[in-house]
């Protein structure tokens, strides 16, 4: 058990519909991480946040949105999805002060299915 | 980004050790080597990170050459239940410290 809870473990939705996946981080944790696991594509980092702010930003698409709130959880918005959409969503965190340097844990991930 | 290059795949016979290559011939003053392992149908997995010095912890051991434009990672002893994949990432400690994974090596034991 890495202590980063995501939430919903699976969600199958349609496409055009909207989600939000949740991210709890490990206690004391500052950072967040976003990452897209799909089969053709592999861990895509999408994005980074550091105490509530935005960090570093990488392959996220528009129809996406983050953000990390004051109690340090973390949520992605997915809009208008797309089949393509289908994937793991992993969410990570690491110790602050190691930000940088440190480990990151992963949660278990969010699997989503668009039909 | 700096980039790194594994071989797609590796076996091991358990019991054995195994050596897992990757190459860094673009890495920075300021990159840690990190390595990742992914188990079927669960979240990546912290193995081991280094600078410049060889590391061991309780996973792994971690050879950093004397350049930096290669690594190895070293299970003493593979077990079954280290049949994964395992990703060699560059991490910038200067920048984000965001993980960009490659396609890593699919790991292989046989029993």
């Amino acid at each position: 058990d890495s202590g980063v809870t995501q939430t919903p473990k699976h969600l199958i939705t349609a496409t055009g519909q909207r989600v939000t996946l949740r991210c709890s981080p490990r206690s004391g944790d500052l950072s967040v991480y976003w990452y897209q696991q799909s089969l053709d594509q592999g861990l895509q980092f999408l994005i980074q946040y550091y105490n509530g702010e935005e960090r570093a930003k990488g392959n996220i698409l528009e129809r996406f949105s983050a953000q990390q709130f004051p109690d340090l959880h973390s949520e992605l918005n997915l809009s208008s999805l797309e089949l393509g959409d289908s994937a793991l969503y992993f969410c990570a965190s690491s110790r602050p002060g190691l930000a940088n340097t440190g480990e990151l844990f992963f949660g278990e991930g969010s699997r989503l299915t668009v039909l | 980004d700096a980039k790194t290059t594994q071989p797609n795949s590796m076996e091991s016979n358990e019991e054995e050790p195994v050596h897992l290559p990757c190459n860094h011939s673009t890495i920075s003053g300021t990159d840690y080597i990190h390595w990742y392992r992914q188990l079927p149908s669960q979240g990546p997995e912290y193995v081991i990170h280094g600078l410049t010095s060889n590391v061991n912890n309780r996973m792994a051991s971690l050879a950093i050459a004397e350049d930096r434009k290669s690594s190895t990672l070293i299970l003493h002893r593979a077990t079954l239940r280290d049949a994964a994949v395992y990703y060699c990432i560059l991490r910038d400690g200067s920048n984000t410290g965001k993980l960009i994974f490659g396609q890593g090596t699919t790991l292989q034991v046989k029993p």
